[in-house]
């Protein structure tokens, strides 16, 4: 199993710009989550889905859309990138509600110009 | 509503000293409890986790942690620590139940000097 990948890892982008941010899975988890990384804040939960056509907000939506069209996939868009967006994403995935942990893609580094 | 305190920003020890690590949650009803460890420009790793039974959690790496109700605590806890377990540690909390929602404290970065 590749586990929780993400693409690209690093990215520079201009203010105004779009783009998507990619996460796959291949452990056939039904939650997923993206969460951004920023210093001494930890991590915060952007959008999450608890299966293919379900998303929802979490504490910092604002300027980011998702969608989840099938299990695996679960991707990040930044519909007009700015500066307070150069962060650190993280997605996560897990299999099911409760103790189970949620396993992490390895990031993507944004920059916003 | 759930949250997590971690208690440190920054813990600098020397090598083959102890360490803890403090994290305090607030919920309402019944908690799993974890803790993650991130090394420098990598994801972040499952050290351990509570979810019921033994208060006493012992995870990789040989770090251990407690869990205490009545102080609604999870301290990390190590009793050696080497040059390699610098790092970033985050504490996080999730409601029982069917929530899905993991919630994070801000990290303690912890530096083994040599």
């Amino acid at each position: 199993n590749a586990g929780v990948t993400q693409t690209p890892k690093f990215q520079v982008l201009k203010t105004g710009q779009s783009m998507t941010l990619q996460c796959a899975q291949d452990m056939n988890h039904e939650y997923m989550s993206w969460y951004r990384q920023d210093p001494g804040m930890g991590l915060r939960l952007i959008h999450y889905s608890v299966g293919a056509g379900i998303t929802d907000q979490g504490e910092v939506p604002n300027g980011y859309n998702v969608s989840r069209s099938t299990t695996e996939d679960f991707p990040l868009r930044l519909l007009s990138a700015a500066p307070s967006q150069t962060s650190v994403y993280f997605c996560a995935s897990t299999q099911t509600p409760g103790g189970n942990e949620q396993f992490f893609g390895p990031g993507t580094r944004l920059t916003v110009l | 509503a759930q949250s997590v305190t971690q208690l440190d920003s920054q813990v600098p020890v020397f090598e083959e000293a102890p360490v803890e690590l403090r994290c305090n949650y607030s919920s309402s009803v019944s908690v799993y409890l974890f803790w993650y460890v991130q090394y420098p420009n990598q994801g972040l790793q499952l050290l351990l986790k509570y979810l019921s039974g033994s208060t006493l959690v012992k995870g990789i790496n040989g770090f251990e942690a407690e869990f205490n109700k009545s102080q609604t605590s999870f301290h990390l806890r190590k009793p050696s620590v080497h040059i390699s377990d610098t790092a970033e540690y985050f504490c996080a909390v999730k409601s029982g139940g069917s929530n899905y929602k993991l919630t994070f404290g801000k990290g303690t970065l912890l530096t083994v000097n040599p």
